[in-house]
C-alpha cells in the first residue's frame, strides 16, 4: 500500500459545527503532516507529528486540533471555524529521518467549505 | 528563512514541445528537493525526489537536476502532451524538522 487516504473528500460545515478530518497510511511512515491550501497558492504547513508526538505547530488557531492516535492515523478536529478557513486540507506522510529515500506522499485532500 | 521561487508562474506550449520549469531556493542547506504535480482541486502527486548528494533524477519523460551551490533545480519534461497540463510544485526539505517549503508553482498548459 503506497497511498495516503483522506476522508471525507468534501465537507460543508457551519460555523458552530464540530467535525473531523481523517488521514490514514499503511506505509510504515512515522512522520505525518497537515497542510492547508488556498486556491492558486502552495500548501502551507499546519502541523507535524513525528513518532505520534506533535513536533511542529505553525501557530495554528486553536479551532484546529490535531490528533495522532497511532502510527497509521492522523485526525484534524475542527470547531467554530470561520468562512476564511475554507480550503483544501492535505495530509502527507514520510519517513521520520532527515534523509528521505522516498520523499513525501500526499493524500488527495479534503475540500472544506465553511458556511 | 528559506524561500523557494518558481519561474515562470505560468507557461503555455504547443504539444510536442519540451518543458523547462525552474525552481530556486535561498538556503543551500537542504537535504532533499521534491517535485510534485497537482491537478485542479486534487492532491499532490510526487514526480521526482532528489537527495542533496545527487545531481539529477530521471523517470520516463521527466528529468530533474539539482545544483545546491547555486540554489537551483530544473524539471525537464520531454515531448509534452496535453495530459501534462497541471501545476508543478517544487519543495525543499531543510536540515531539521522534515519541514517542506514550497515554491509558488508553475501552471502549465499544453495545447493540442
Amino acid at each position: 500500500d503506497t497511498e495516503v487516504t483522506q476522508t471525507p473528500k468534501h465537507l460543508v460545515m457551519g460555523m458552530t459545527n464540530k467535525k473531523s478530518l481523517k488521514c490514514e497510511q499503511h506505509m510504515g511512515h512515522r512522520a505525518m503532516y497537515w497542510y492547508k491550501q488556498k486556491a492558486k497558492k502552495p500548501p502551507e504547513l499546519m502541523f507535524v507529528y513525528s513518532y505520534e508526538k506533535l513536533s511542529i505547530n505553525e501557530s495554528v488557531p486553536s479551532r484546529f486540533s490535531p490528533e495522532c492516535p497511532n502510527s497509521s492515523l492522523l485526525n484534524l478536529h475542527l470547531h467554530a471555524l470561520q468562512p476564511e478557513d475554507s480550503a483544501l486540507y492535505l495530509c502527507a506522510s514520510s519517513q521520520a529521518g532527515r534523509i528521505l529515500v522516498y520523499g513525501y506522499t500526499f493524500g488527495s485532500g479534503t475540500r472544506l467549505t465553511v458556511v | 528563512k528559506q524561500e523557494v521561487t518558481q519561474i515562470p508562474a505560468a507557461l503555455s506550449v504547443p504539444e510536442g514541445e519540451n518543458l523547462v520549469l525552474n525552481c530556486s531556493f535561498t538556503d543551500s542547506a537542504i537535504y532533499n528537493l521534491q517535485w510534485f504535480r497537482q491537478d485542479p482541486g486534487k492532491g499532490l502527486t510526487s514526480l521526482l525526489l532528489i537527495q542533496s548528494s545527487q545531481r539529477e533524477q530521471t523517470s520516463g519523460r521527466l528529468n530533474a537536476s539539482l545544483d545546491k551551490s547555486s540554489g537551483r533545480s530544473t524539471l525537464y519534461i520531454a515531448a509534452s502532451q496535453p495530459g501534462d497540463s497541471a501545476t508543478y510544485l517544487c519543495a525543499v526539505i531543510k536540515a531539521a524538522g522534515n519541514k517542506l517549503t514550497f515554491g509558488g508553482g508553475t501552471r502549465v498548459l499544453v495545447k493540442p
